[in-house]
């Protein structure tokens, strides 16, 4: 398996641009997480799916960031319009199943904001 | 806070040395697990510990748990220069359906 995969790895962007980062979980797995990091607050999480459904978003910071996830193989995190506090390093995990505990975790999207 | 909490935030010992990374949470836990970043990349689970136990080995790693005073410690043997990395503690909470990451214990092991 080729582990979760993330597009793209960076991304440099002006403040106001439209950003989507992009992520496919594990064949099988159930559950996936959108987590967010930086210097300043280390690995927040933003949001997670189960069975593609979102449970809780409250890590989300703004009505600026929307996450989907329209199948088992594919979500995606946008934000709208960006601004220079949202660079950051954004990761995306997933889990096998509700019995299993083990998050893998994608190589990562570092976003650049200028 | 429902996050674990590491200590020390850095530490820099000679290669063949052992490390101690600590960890403190507030909640009651099914399991904590450790995690390790290397400069760049995404976080790699290395170890999981469960509630009900105290002490876990793998390898050069040894885990321990204490419930009652809500803490766990991450022990590295002999370390190498390869363990270089930020470590990361992750307690499981009771009721939750994630985990919850501090900041993270950067290592730096001088070969």
């Amino acid at each position: 398996d080729a582990g979760v995969i993330q597009s793209p790895r960076h991304e440099v962007t002006e403040m106001g641009q439209e950003v989507t980062l992009r992520c496919k979980p594990i064949s099988g797995h159930n559950s996936l997480f959108w987590y967010r990091q930086t210097m300043m607050r280390g690995l927040e999480l933003l949001i997670y799916f189960n069975n593609n459904v979102p449970i809780d978003d409250s890590g989300m910071p703004e009505d600026r960031f929307s996450a989907k996830m329209p199948n088992a193989s594919f979500s995606t995190l946008k934000i709208q319009p960006s601004e220079p506090r949202d660079s950051a390093v954004y990761f995306c995990a997933s889990r096998p199943g509700t019995g299993s505990h083990e998050q893998f975790f994608g190589p990562g999207t570092r976003l650049t904001v200028l | 806070s429902q996050q674990g909490e590491e200590d020390p935030q850095a530490l820099s010992i000679q290669e063949g040395e052992n490390a101690t990374m600590n960890c403190s949470y507030k909640t009651s836990i099914n399991n904590l697990q450790w995690y390790r970043q290397n400069s760049g990349r995404g976080l790699v689970h290395l170890i999981l510990i469960r509630s009900n136990e105290r002490e876990k080995h793998s390898g050069r790693l040894r885990v321990t748990l204490d419930t009652s005073k809500k803490s766990s410690s991450l022990l590295i043997t002999a370390s190498r220069a390869a363990d270089t990395a930020s470590y990361f503690c992750a307690p499981d909470q009771t009721g939750a359906n994630n985990l919850f990451f501090g900041t993270g214990t950067r290592l730096t092991v001088i070969p």
